[in-house]
């Protein structure tokens, strides 16, 4: 699976969107980027994916850029309960991507 | 519905005994995975199941760790001589069909394991 980049913190104020970037400059044509985060003392939450197209649902929007070498996940009013660790993670589907490879994430604290 | 259930939340034991950790996972679910997170660490690979059989084990560190899934459903993550470095927090979590195009994981809350 490709490798990641993401910053590791970022401050975002309640009630503003939250902008977290994600780079994967080797990421492949087959391969899907995925998010996830992870509230202290509990397991990783599933928040969204995508392949090349941009993505919506309820929680938030993922943009990719139309190379696919980066995206942002961005939570449109952050409350204080959005803080968390973010995963941004790539991988192909089949027996590849059964493995979900986490890196370091990006620790987002929202502040009142 | 339910989601993943881990037994037990929290698990203290000593150096050199055995522990057993209990997974549920989501009802129809057939994927089930293991991971592993060390303080400050993102989660790490394990071992995944396809049914009743182990299908990658490649993240198990050694053969003092193993893994059975023997009906398909409830898995159990089985630790032997165990060591202060095994403490961590043990992730269980289940998707549909591994591989398949809705193959989404999805993460029990743990269980914490320290080795004293």
């Amino acid at each position: 699976d490709a490798k990641t980049t993401q910053p590791p913190s970022m401050d975002c104020a309640e009630g503003r969107a939250a902008n977290l970037p994600c780079n994967h400059s080797t990421i492949s044509g087959n391969e899907y980027v995925y998010w996830y985060r992870q509230i202290h003392s509990q397991g990783p939450q599933y928040i969204i994916h995508g392949l090349k197209n941009n993505e919506t649902n309820e929680m938030a929007s993922l943009i990719i850029t139309e190379d696919r070498k980066s995206s942002t996940l961005i939570l449109p009013h952050a409350t204080l309960r959005d803080t968390a660790v973010y995963y941004c993670i790539v991988r192909g589907f089949g027996a590849a991507g059964n493995k979900l490879t986490f890196g370091g994430g990006t620790r987002v604290l929202v502040k009142p | 519905g339910a989601g993943v259930s881990q037994t037990p939340s929290n698990k203290v034991t000593e150096k050199g005994k055995y522990v057993e950790l209990r997974c549920d996972p989501i009802s129809g679910h057939t994927a089930l995975y293991w991971y592993r997170q060390s303080l400050g660490q993102g989660p790490e690979f394990l071992i995944y199941f396809q049914g009743t059989g182990a299908a990658d084990d490649s993240g198990l560190p050694n053969d003092r760790f193993f893994a059975v899934r023997p009906e398909g459903s409830v898995s159990t993550l089985k630790i032997q001589r165990t060591e202060r470095g095994d403490s961590a927090v043990y992730l269980c979590a289940s998707s549909h069909q591994a591989g398949g195009s809705t193959d989404t994981q999805y993460f029990g809350p743990g269980t914490r394991l320290t080795v004293l």
